[in-house]
């Protein structure tokens, strides 16, 4: 079974501009969820879709948002992007999501640069 | 509060050597989930075990090993006999109440051959 991927694997963007970050799961998987990785915060939880619908959202700002299409692929999505947006966008995907305590399982990852 | 602890930032042994990985966890919750993950140079992070709160069973799997002991909120990992490909972060990580994962900071392992 193909893995977790993630398109781009880099972006380089300047302040102000938006981004959108995808992710397609492994095939029947139905769970998505988006991290954030920085030097100075570690891992922190940004949202998880599962049918389409946002489950669950961590404690970032509104300029972060996302969503999931019916085959299950995700997008996030960032605005008005500042130097600390700059970060490794990691997204995982589950069977069932969170609530069922399933696995995760990660892609590489976007690595995000702002400038 | 919910929270994990990995409080070694980075360890460095020779190959062949044994490793532990210290990981601490605080939680109210009764049940509750722990995992290890590993994250190569490449970034994606790797699954490796998943350990739920009424399992205290110890795991071992080829060179890998895992102490869970509720007693002292520690899940504790164990590479024994450490290779050059080992080499890695690894984070310990407890899903919290809010079907959240809470992440440790990392311990960075380096194995020297």
């Amino acid at each position: 079974k193909a893995g977790v991927t993630q398109t781009p694997r880099y972006l380089i963007k300047t302040r102000g501009q938006q981004v959108t970050l995808s992710c397609s799961p492994i095939s029947g998987h139905r769970s998505v969820s988006w991290y954030q990785q920085t030097p100075g915060q570690g891992l922190q939880f940004l949202f998880e879709y599962f049918s389409e619908t946002q489950r669950n959202k961590g404690n970032f700002p509104g300029r972060f948002s996302g969503r999931q299409f019916s085959n299950s692929r995700s997008e996030m999505n960032v605005s008005t992007l500042e130097l600390g947006d700059s970060a490794l966008y990691l997204c995982a995907s589950s069977l069932e999501g969170a609530r069922i305590r399933d696995t995760q399982y990660f892609g590489p990852g976007t690595r995000l640069t702002v400038l | 509060a919910q929270k994990v602890t990995q409080a070694q930032t980075e360890i460095s042994v020779v190959e062949k050597e044994d490793v532990t990985l210290d990981c601490v966890y605080e939680t109210r919750d009764t049940t509750y989930y722990l995992f290890w993950y590993k994250q190569p140079p490449s970034g994606e992070l790797v699954f490796l075990i998943r350990r739920n709160s009424f399992d205290e069973q110890n795991e071992i799997s080829g060179r890998y090993s895992w102490n869970f002991q509720k007693s002292t909120s520690s899940f504790n990992f164990t590479i024994t006999a450490s290779q050059v490909v080992d080499s890695a972060v690894y984070f310990c990580a407890l899903l919290d109440s809010n079907y959240q994962l809470i992440w440790g900071a990392g311990t960075k392992l380096i194995i020297k051959p």
